[in-house]
């Protein structure tokens, strides 16, 4: 398995509270990334990034937010939780053209 | 962007019988088109992926097939097993690296 540890795998919390979830790669590759899986949706990319403190949009980053100030961690945020955030979240790695490698993953309950 | 729709939502099939899952993207800059598997409750796992540089790639009984003028690709499994059964996706991405997922194939490989 790829080294990537997604912490913590299980959150219940409520809505409008701060929500940070850590990937923690040991890989040292350049690409981390987020998605999250709802039913009938597949997984969807909330943001990337492509090196330390270099981090970019995807399909779904509205009310997220994210960090990279070392290589091997990246950071989500969801500054005010809300219902519609429940999901389960996966972090992804991948160096260059290489294919990605996903973590176990978070589920996130916010009530 | 990039939009990819995948087909069917569900299969069944009988143990040793073919399987066949088709997705078609939008973009025609895309490059790549990776396969995952998803087993209940565990991360999407790569089984298999192909560049626009090639029209078919084999893995034992999974291979995959490329028509870059229509925009689709296809996953066929033969000889499937019961240990087949999970959730598969494809997905595409051009050169920034970024995956654009089908909502999934939820495969039932009956015994």
């Amino acid at each position: 398995d790829a080294g990537i540890t997604q912490s913590p795998r299980h959150k219940v919390t409520e809505t409008g509270t701060p929500v940070t979830l850590r990937c923690h790669q040991t890989e040292n590759h350049r690409y981390m990334y987020w998605y999250r899986q709802d039913p009938g949706h597949g997984l969807r990319l909330i943001h990337y990034s492509y090196g330390v403190k270099d981090t970019d949009k995807g399909e779904v980053s509205d009310g997220y937010s994210v960090s990279r100030s070392k290589t091997e961690d990246f950071l989500l945020t969801l500054e005010s939780a809300t219902s519609s955030q429940t999901s389960v979240y996966f972090c992804a790695i991948s160096e260059s053209s290489q294919p990605q490698h996903f973590g176990d993953g978070t589920r996130l309950s916010i009530l | 962007g990039e939009n990819v729709e995948q087909h069917p939502s569900t299969l069944s099939v009988q143990e040793g019988d073919s399987a066949v899952i088709k997705c078609t993207y939008s973009d025609s800059a895309s490059n790549y088109f990776p396969w995952y598997k998803q087993e209940l409750g565990k991360r999407p796992q790569l089984i298999i992926d192909i560049r626009s540089n090639v029209g078919e790639k084999k893995d034992q009984r999974i291979a995959v097939t490329l028509n870059k003028t229509a925009k689709h690709f296809s996953l066929h499994i033969t000889e499937t097993q019961p240990e087949d059964s999970a959730v598969y996706f494809c997905a595409a991405a051009d050169s920034s690296y970024k995956l654009i997922f089908g909502s999934g194939t939820r495969l039932l490989v009956r015994p």
